[in-house]
C-alpha cells in the first residue's frame, strides 16, 4: 500500500532559524500522487498548509516551501526564518489515484523558542 | 463560510460502552470521511461517503463500528462496545467531490476509553 515516512519530532528551532521537516513517500496505487502538508496548530483543527500535484513543481505558503521530487521521492517541508507562531505539528500526505484517499505519515512536532 | 463541525469535542467511557460522533461537513460538499487518529500518529481513514452512499468502509472495524449518513449532509460514527484500543481523536473531513483532493477537517473528538 501507500506509505508516507516524515522526519520524527519533536524538533525545536529558535526563532528566526531555518526548518527542514523530510518527508518521503511510497506510492503503489499511483507512480505521481499529489502530495500535500497539512498542519494543525495549537488548539485548532488540521488544514490545508500547500500542495503539488506535478512533480517538479515547487508549492509554498505562509513562507514554507516544498518541492515535488519524483527521482527522491521526496517533498521536504521547508522555511528559512521561523516565527513563534510556526509552533505547530505538520503532517504529510499523498493522495491515492482516484484523489479520495488520502495516507498521511506520522506527523511533526516543531516548537519554535522566542 | 462555517468550517466541519463536530460533537462532542472529548469524549471518556469505560470498556464496553457505546459512543456516537456527530460530524456536520462544510454546506454543498458531497464527500464526507471519517478518519482515526491515534496519539502520535498520522491520520487514518476508516470510511467516507458520497452524499448518503458508502464509498468505502473496508477499513471500518465493521463489528463494532458504524457510519450513516442518511440525508447525504451530517453524519454519525457510532462505536459500540468500546475497547481501550479505540483512544483516539476521530476527525471528520469534507471535500466538495468524490475526486477533489482537497479535504478539509473538523476539529475532532477526543475519546478516552478507561
Amino acid at each position: 500500500g501507500d506509505s508516507v515516512t516524515q522526519t520524527e519530532g519533536p524538533v525545536t528551532v529558535s526563532e528566526s532559524e531555518s526548518l527542514i521537516i523530510n518527508c518521503t513517500y511510497s506510492a503503489t496505487s499511483i507512480a505521481y500522487p499529489n502530495l500535500f502538508w497539512y498542519v494543525r496548530y495549537p488548539g485548532e483543527g488540521l488544514q490545508l498548509l500547500l500542495k503539488v500535484i506535478t512533480a517538479g513543481q515547487k508549492g509554498s505558503s505562509r513562507g514554507f516551501e516544498a518541492t515535488y521530487n519524483k527521482e527522491t521521492t521526496s517533498f521536504h517541508l521547508q522555511k528559512a526564518s521561523v516565527q513563534e507562531s510556526d509552533s505547530a505539528v505538520y503532517y504529510c500526505a499523498l493522495a491515492n489515484s482516484a484523489g479520495n484517499k488520502l495516507t498521511f505519515g506520522i506527523g511533526t512536532r516543531v516548537l519554535v523558542r522566542p | 463560510e462555517a468550517g466541519v463541525t463536530q460533537s462532542p469535542r472529548y469524549a471518556v467511557l469505560q470498556e464496553g460502552q457505546a459512543v456516537s460522533f456527530w460530524c456536520d461537513p462544510i454546506s454543498g460538499h458531497d464527500t464526507l470521511y471519517w478518519y482515526q487518529q491515534p496519539r502520535d500518529q498520522g491520520p487514518q481513514l476508516l470510511v467516507y461517503f458520497r452524499d448518503e452512499a458508502v464509498i468505502d468502509n473496508s477499513q471500518l472495524p465493521s463489528d463494532r463500528f458504524s457510519a450513516v449518513r442518511p440525508k447525504g449532509t451530517n453524519s454519525t460514527l457510532k462505536i459500540q462496545s468500546a475497547k481501550q484500543g479505540d483512544t483516539a481523536t476521530y476527525l471528520c473531513a469534507s471535500s466538495l467531490t468524490l475526486n477533489q483532493d482537497t479535504q478539509y477537517f473538523g476539529p475532532g473528538t477526543r475519546l478516552l476509553v478507561l
